[in-house]
């Protein structure tokens, strides 16, 4: 089975600070995304990524930069924390046909205080 | 843009009772739909991958269907057990065939 792995299941953050977000997947899928939830506004696509240095804008990019420097790792980069990026932030992964579906990581719990 | 819709947002139902989700989206021109399941504070499972080209899916007590021309599509539940308690998800893969798009969920209670 694929896995997706986030690093961090919790994370409590000042205001200000940079965080990086971290996401491996194990079977050589080009496709990666990163996605923030919150209740009454469902999942946001951030940005996306279908190759290693490649990246896309997703529907909410600001605030956000993203790294993908190796085929497993996307790494989110929130440049100065802000309350507002308090969420709940899933990674996914998937291949490029357009046949395929996603696998998501566990999810990563960001509170920004 | 794609538009997922799903109804209802929530639904209690006693076990044993079989249960449809449904899920709705505004342009028909899909690659495939996927359902997936969330429970509290954790990430997505994926449940069933449709095919734009197929009618429906199964995996055990849980069958989604998928009526492309009408822009629907719908998870049915067998037997319904408490540990179905989740929020379930429908996302379509559309115009850019790299991403879904997702409905906002139906939250499911299933009382025991």
């Amino acid at each position: 089975d694929v896995k997706v792995t986030q690093s961090s299941r919790y994370l409590v953050k000042r205001t200000g600070e940079k965080v990086f977000l971290e996401c491996v997947q194990d079977m050589d899928h080009e496709n990666m995304f990163w996605y923030r939830q919150d209740p009454g506004l469902g999942l946001r696509l951030i940005y996306f990524s279908y190759d290693v240095k490649m990246k896309e804008k997703g529907d909410i990019p600001e605030g956000y930069s993203v790294s993908r420097e190796k085929k497993e790792r996307f790494s989110l980069i929130l440049e100065s924390a802000s309350t507002n990026q308090t969420s709940m932030y899933l990674c996914a992964s998937s291949l490029p046909p357009a046949n395929y579906g996603y696998t998501f990581g566990s999810g990563t719990r960001l509170t920004v205080v | 843009k794609q538009e997922v819709t799903q109804i209802p947002a929530a639904l209690s139902v006693p076990e044993g009772e079989n249960l449809v989700l449904n899920c709705s989206f505004t342009d028909s021109a899909i690659y495939n739909l996927q359902w997936f399941r969330q429970d509290p504070g954790k990430g997505l499972t994926s449940l069933l991958l449709i095919q734009s080209s197929q009618r429906e899916q199964t995996s055990g007590r849980l069958n989604a269907s998928l009526d492309k021309s009408s822009g629907r599509s719908t998870l049915y539940i067998a037997a319904s057990q408490p540990g179905d308690s989740a929020t379930y998800l429908c996302a379509v893969k559309g115009d850019n065939f790299n991403k879904f798009y997702f409905g906002s969920g139906t939250k499911l209670n299933v009382k025991p």
